[in-house]
C-alpha cells in the first residue's frame, strides 16, 4: 500500500538552531512531493512542492527541502529556526498520472515546536 | 483574493439533526475536496469532486453527501448527525494540473452532542 511516514510527532528546536522535519514515502513511480503548514485555527498552506531537477527546492517563510530519491526521502529544513515557525507540518504525495487531487497521501503531520 | 472560503467557522448540532457546511473558492479550480480532520488520524478524504456536476466518494463519506452544481461551490451536507462526526472539516481547491497544491479553506469545527 503507497503511505507517507513522518516519524517524529513533534520537533523542538531552540530559536536559531537549524531544523528538520522527516518525511518517508512509499509511492510507486516518481511522485509529485510537497510541504504544508498548519497554524492554529487556519487550514493548511502550502510551503512548497517538488516535481523534478535539482534535489533542494526552496519554499515560503525561508523553508527549504531535500529531496532523495534512494531513501524515498523528502525532509523540510530551515538553517535557522524562529519561533513564529511553531506550526502543525504535513507532508504530502501525488502519485503521478492521476489528474485527480484525491490520490493525494498525507502524512499525519509533526508538530514544531521553536522554543526561545 | 478571497480563495476558499467556509462557512461556518463553528457549529453545534444535536444528534439527528442536518446541517449544510459551505465552500467556495473564486480560482476557477476545476477540482475541490472536503477532508476531516481528528487528532492522531491526520487529513481524511471525505468527498471530491473534478468538475461541475461531477462528485465521488473518498476514503469516509458514510453520512455526508456532496453537490457540485457550479465549479465556484461545493456544499457537504450532513443527514443525520451522530457523535462520531465531531471533529474540523477543510475544503480544498486545485487546478487540474498534476502538481497543483491543494488550497484549504480555514475550517468548520462541528460539534455533535
Amino acid at each position: 500500500a503507497q503511505s507517507v511516514a513522518q516519524p517524529e510527532d513533534q520537533v523542538n528546536v531552540a530559536e536559531g538552531n537549524p531544523l528538520t522535519v522527516k518525511c518517508t514515502y512509499s509511492v510507486s513511480g516518481n511522485p509529485y512531493l510537497f510541504w504544508y503548514v498548519q497554524y492554529p485555527n487556519r487550514g493548511l498552506q502550502f510551503l512548497l512542492k517538488y516535481i523534478t531537477g535539482d534535489n533542494l527546492v526552496k519554499g515560503s517563510y525561508g523553508f527549504e527541502a531535500e529531496f532523495n530519491k534512494s531513501q524515498t526521502s523528502f525532509h523540510l529544513k530551515k538553517p535557522s529556526a524562529l519561533v513564529s515557525d511553531s506550526a502543525l507540518y504535513f507532508c504530502a504525495v501525488r502519485p503521478q498520472g492521476y489528474s485527480s487531487a484525491s490520490k493525494i497521501i498525507f502524512g499525519s503531520g509533526t508538530r514544531l515546536s521553536i522554543r526561545p | 483574493n478571497a480563495g476558499v472560503t467556509q462557512t461556518p467557522k463553528f457549529q453545534v448540532l444535536k444528534t439527528g439533526q442536518s446541517m449544510t457546511l459551505q465552500c467556495a473558492q473564486d480560482m476557477n479550480h476545476e477540482y475541490m475536496s472536503w477532508y476531516r480532520q481528528d487528532p492522531g488520524m491526520g487529513l481524511r478524504l471525505i468527498h471530491y469532486s473534478v468538475g461541475a456536476g461531477i462528485t465521488d466518494q473518498g476514503e469516509v463519506p458514510n453520512g455526508y453527501n456532496v453537490s457540485r452544481s457550479t465549479t465556484e461551490d461545493f456544499p457537504l451536507r450532513l443527514l443525520s448527525a451522530a457523535p462520531s462526526q465531531t471533529s474540523v472539516y477543510f475544503c480544498a481547491s486545485s487546478s487540474r494540473t498534476e502538481n497543483s497544491p491543494l488550497h484549504f479553506g480555514n475550517g468548520t469545527r462541528l460539534t455533535v452532542t
